[in-house]
């Protein structure tokens, strides 16, 4: 069963940093790439960032609003995707996800797409 | 950034009767590779987004088929054939053809 478990939110002041993680399971992450979404209290949803599998260069791309101040990272060896958030601001007040990318189907037909995500973790970024 | 507006952004549907939400983008969604990334996604009241559909009209596995997904280039419909009350939610359509990766506004489907 595919599982991921994000952990590390919390109540932090402007300003400060915080590092999120997702754990996974059930899949073979070095496979896959992962993105990170959030979703502020009463909004939609919003795209953060997403990092390619090694086999894909494990290059990063960030949404304008975090760039430079988040950065995402992985350790295959522990099947943990990493946000580092820097220079917190109150609108990066959120829950934050994590999400796997499948880039192929099962038949290697291009799919493209985020098919599972973790339950989320709350970030408050508050004086 | 691709802008992603869907329509309506309130749908009361009486249990039973379909309903259909409109995701149009601002731009095309064809990929160079010529297959274009548009998914829906569906929230429940509290719960994570759990994504229905990949690539227009593809149910992921365990996805009722009373949900179906249609649509080309900067036009996409989802459709609810019969609504059921566990179908209570938010839908959102998202584009991944083109980063940054961007949602609509999302549409809140209710019972009547």
């Amino acid at each position: 069963e595919v599982q991921l478990v994000e952990s590390g939110g919390g109540l932090v002041q402007p300003g400060r940093s915080l590092r999120l993680s997702c754990i996974v399971s059930g899949f073979t992450f070095g496979d896959h790439g992962m993105s990170w979404f959030r979703q502020a209290p009463g909004k939609g949803l919003e795209w953060v960032g997403f990092i390619r599998s090694k086999g894909y260069g494990g290059t990063t791309e960030n949404a304008a609003s975090v760039k430079g101040r988040f950065s995402i990272s992985r350790d295959d060896s522990k099947s943990i995707a990493y946000l580092q958030m820097n220079s917190l601001k109150t609108e990066d007040t959120a829950v934050y996800y994590c999400a796997r990318f499948a880039r192929y189907d099962s038949s290697g037909n291009s799919v493209a797409t985020v098919d599972y995500w973790g339950q989320g973790t709350l970030v408050t970024v508050s004086s | 950034d691709i802008v992603m507006t869907q329509t309506p952004l309130s749908s009361p549907v009486t249990l039973g009767q379909p309903a259909s939400i409109s995701c149009r983008s601002s731009q095309s969604l064809v990929h160079s590779d010529g297959n274009t990334y548009l998914s829906w996604l569906q929230q429940r009241p509290g719960q994570p987004p759990r994504p229905l559909i990949y690539k227009i009209s593809n149910r992921f596995s365990g996805v009722p088929d009373r949900f179906s997904g249609s649509g080309a280039g900067t036009d996409f419909t989802l459709k609810i054939s019969r609504v059921e009350a566990e179908d209570v939610g938010i839908y959102y359509c998202m584009q991944a053809t083109h980063f940054p990766w961007t949602f609509g506004q999302g549409t809140k489907v209710e019972i009547k």
